[in-house]
């Protein structure tokens, strides 16, 4: 199993540029989730989602957008770069209950000049 | 979301138990307690959970007080990998969709001496 994939891992845009990160697992997981982690900082959710078609907001979703079409792929789409929104980007996905744990991508680290 | 409050740091030497406490007085009776752990420059990754039961696995053991206001996660023979954040997050099992989030705190910076 390939768990859960992150393209791309490294990613520069101009200010202003709209980007999409994707993000898809193939353990049929219905839950998954965006966060950010800034330099020092911990994690901090952007959206999430409990299923194909059925997304919600987290903690600092301003600046982006999700949408859950297939159970696997929950793309991250940022709508016009900022500066303020380089961090390192993860991806997480779960099975329903609370009694199951996350996976994590290795991230994608995005800067944004 | 209930609260988890964690020490900002902990140390350890090589080989030795480490005990990362962990207060979540605000705990519902449907959350589980998760543990993650994130290596420097990597991603989280998930370390253990439970409800009321103590836990084992390959990579700790969760204790889980009676009342469930407080955990301990053990690392039983510290090793220089396990220097990490360790971060204490109660997931809820009930609630519409709320269930499916996973909010982190800052977490405890554990440092492994050799």
């Amino acid at each position: 199993n390939a768990g859960v994939t992150q393209t791309p891992k490294f990613q520069v845009l101009k200010t202003g540029q709209s980007m999409t990160l994707q993000c898809a697992q193939d353990m049929n997981h219905e839950y998954m989730s965006w966060y950010r982690q800034d330099p020092g900082m911990g994690l901090r959710l952007i959206h999430y989602s409990v299923g194909a078609g059925i997304t919600d907001q987290g903690e600092v979703p301003n600046g982006y957008n999700v949408s859950r079409s297939t159970t696997e792929d929950f793309p991250l789409r940022l709508l016009s770069a900022a500066p303020s929104q380089t961090s390192v980007y993860f991806c997480a996905s779960s099975r329903s209950r609370g009694a199951s744990g996350y996976t994590f991508g290795s991230g994608t680290r995005l800067t944004v000049v | 979301d209930a609260k988890t409050t964690q020490p900002n740091s902990m140390e350890s030497n090589e080989e030795e138990p480490v005990h990362l406490p962990c207060n979540h007085s605000t705990i519902s009776g449907t959350d589980y307690i998760h543990w993650y752990r994130q290596l420097p420059s990597q991603g989280p990754e998930y370390v253990i959970h439970g409800l009321t039961s103590n836990v084992n696995n390959r990579m700790a053991s969760l204790a889980i007080a009676e009342d469930r206001k407080s955990s301990t996660l053990i690392l039983h023979r510290a090793t220089l990998r396990d220097a990490a954040v360790y971060y204490c997050i109660l997931r809820a099992n009930a609630g519409g969709t709320s269930y499916g989030k996973l909010t982190f705190g800052q977490g405890t910076i554990l440092t492994v001496h050799p």
